[in-house]
Parts: C-alpha cells; structure tokens; sequence
C-alpha cells in the first residue's frame, strides 16, 4: 500500500479566511512533504519534516504554517492568502530521509486550493 | 545553480515506442526519479535510477548516464491512457530526500 491521503480535495477561501489541508499516510514514512504546484508547471517544494520536525522550509511566507501531531499527519495551515497563492497542494512522503538512496517519495492526490 | 531540462511536448501514435529525454547539471546528484501525472492528479512514482545504465519495469524503461548528466525515459507499446506530463526530477541534497523537478514533458498519444 503506497497511499497518501489529502482533504479536502477542493478548497475555496477568502483572503481573511483561516483553514487547513491535511494529509495522512500510514506506511510509517518518517518523512513528510508539502509541495506547491501551478498549473503546467512542476511541483516546488515548501516544507520537510523528517520525525516529525521541520527540516526544510524553502523560503515559504509565514501565511503558510505546517504542522506535524505525529508520524501520520501532516497539516498546512492557511491565513490571511493572496489570490497568487492559489494552485495545487501536494503533500508526499517517503520512508526514511537521510542516507537512504533508494528513498521514493509516494505523492497524495492533492488540494486544488482557490483563493478569492 | 540547478537546471533540469526536458522537451515541452512530444506526440505520437497508440503502438509506438517514445524517448523523452532529461538533461540535468545540478550540485549533487544521489538519485533521478521519473513520475507520470496526469492532468489535475498527484504524481505517481515510475522508476528510480542512482546507478548508470537501464532499469526495465513493464513497458517503461529508465536510462541514466551520470557523467553526461543524462536520463531517457522509454515508453513502449504506447497506449490512449499515457498520454500524460512527465516529469524528471533529481535528488540533489546527500542526507535528504528532497527532489528538483524539471518542468515536465506533455506527452499526446493519437490513435
């Protein structure tokens, strides 16, 4: 089983709104990834957690907040978006991140998220 | 710096065999993934090649060549349903697994 899970699948927000995405996998992967993607362009990443800690964080405006309660979930706070901000939610997750170089990354069906 | 390169759109015909070619110059290389995504769909894992040479799964088929910084993704016995982007990505940093993706190639397969 190589299944990640996404909600919602859609998602149409304010600019004053707050919300969250969510993602879920329980292949005990202890790395997690949210990535960014426009339309006909490739995935940009945004955050790593590895163990549950943040890793990585490409550089991603503070109006995006990730959150990790534990091994299985991931979440990808929303507040205060620009209409900009507005594209494909993608989170992934792979067995283990360090050092390991058959590592693949398995990726959810993502949140089409619009922000008005 | 890091640049991927891939062909924007390819066509071709139910039956046929398909390259689509990835050239990388990166800062480290650990690894060259291919994944299939189709329109408004996640990305879905194809092959992995870390060593030179061809890795074969089923119909599709990886090559990499690590010193001309090089990988061909092959599709044979092309059919309706993998008309699809592809995208190459790269595996740049050691102790992570994070990926560097090119822009995708849009690949059309006409009856």
């Amino acid at each position: 089983d190589t299944e990640v899970t996404q909600t919602p699948k859609h998602l149409v927000m304010g600019m004053t709104n707050k919300k969250s995405l969510k993602c879920e996998q329980h292949m005990g992967h202890r790395a997690m990834y949210w990535y960014k993607q426009k339309a006909k362009k490739p995935p940009e990443l945004m955050f790593v957690y590895s163990y549950e800690k943040l890793s990585i964080n490409e550089s991603v405006p503070s109006r995006f907040s990730p959150e990790c309660p534990n091994s299985s979930l991931l979440n990808l706070h929303l507040h205060a978006l620009q209409p900009e901000d507005s594209a494909l939610y993608l989170c992934a997750s792979s067995q283990t991140p360090p050092g390991v170089s058959t590592d693949t990354q398995y990726f959810g069906p993502g949140t089409r998220l619009t922000v008005l | 710096g890091q640049n991927i390169d891939q062909p924007t759109e390819m066509t071709a015909t139910e039956g046929a065999i398909v390259q689509i070619n990835c050239t990388y110059q990166t800062s480290g290389f650990n690894g060259l993934f291919w994944y299939q995504q189709h329109a408004g769909e996640a990305p879905t894992f194809l092959s992995y090649n870390v060593l030179d040479g061809l890795e074969e799964k089923g119909r599709f088929s990886s090559f990499l060549s690590r010193s001309k910084g090089y990988s061909y993704l092959l599709l044979k016995e092309l059919q309706m349903k993998d008309s699809a982007s592809y995208l190459c990505a790269v595996r740049e940093r050691s102790g992570y697994s994070t990926l560097t993706f090119g822009k995708g190639t849009m690949l059309l397969v006409s009856p």
